[in-house]
């Protein structure tokens, strides 16, 4: 019966390393987002996956990023080298359906920081 | 192109009075138009949402208003209490224009004792 899961909530990175941020979302939810939010600014859309279906990778700003979704379920959100301008907030959020009419549940967010 | 412009970027508002954020969006094709709150630290969450076969949506003291013509919609806070402080995101979706929410960048509301 719990939220959107993320984990760690906060992270804390030097250039250049690799870091994975996990997502776990409300059980039986087929859509999932993840979200970018810069200090100050909108939420940025990163990627969408929806049930079996190829993820929505149309957001992803370079490919240093990358994200999976294993079971349908549990979805991961990786960052090769990463760069100072990486350093935001990353949310997760999960819906029953895709995107119409579907409210969206977010988690608490993952805070990157690299130094 | 900013799909959804959101304003003001922030809000002073005296407990009691009145709120009003307001949103503009481009794509006449969306057929969703939430409103979230998020608190220092947490992710948002849905506070109300409309869509456009309707002018108007009230739950509590939130109300939504909705120009289709204008391709506009706002949030109202009425009787604004110290804890609505918080920031306040508008968005759109649906329609057949993709997986997407487009979000607004936010306002930072913030209600006076």
């Amino acid at each position: 019966g719990a939220g959107v899961s993320q984990s760690p909530s906060n992270k804390v990175t030097e250039k250049g390393k690799d870091v994975e941020l996990r997502c776990d979302p409300i059980s039986g939810h087929t859509a999932l987002y993840w979200y970018r939010q810069s200090l100050g600014q909108g939420l940025e859309f990163l990627i969408y996956f929806q049930g079996n279906s190829a993820p929505d990778k149309s957001g992803l700003p370079s490919d240093r990023f990358s994200a999976e979704r294993t079971g349908g379920s549990v979805s991961t959100l990786t960052i090769q080298r990463t760069q100072q301008e990486d350093s935001a907030v990353y949310l997760c959020a999960s819906s029953l359906m895709g995107p119409s009419y579907n409210e969206q549940f977010f988690g608490p967010g993952t805070r990157l920081t690299v130094l | 192109q900013q799909q959804v412009k959101q304003s003001p970027q922030s809000l002073i508002v005296q407990k009691g009075g009145i709120s009003i954020i307001n949103c503009a969006y481009e794509n006449t094709a969306f057929d969703y138009f939430p409103w979230y709150q998020q608190f220092p630290g947490k992710g948002p969450a849905l506070l109300i949402a409309i869509r456009p076969d309707v002018s108007e949506k009230k739950e509590g003291r939130f109300t939504i208003s909705f120009n289709k013509s204008a391709k506009q919609f706002s949030l109202h806070i009425m009787d604004s209490q110290p804890g609505d402080s918080a920031t306040y995101f508008c968005a759109a979706s649906g329609g057949g224009t993709g997986n997407q929410f487009y979000f607004g960048t936010g306002t930072s509301l913030t209600v006076i004792p």
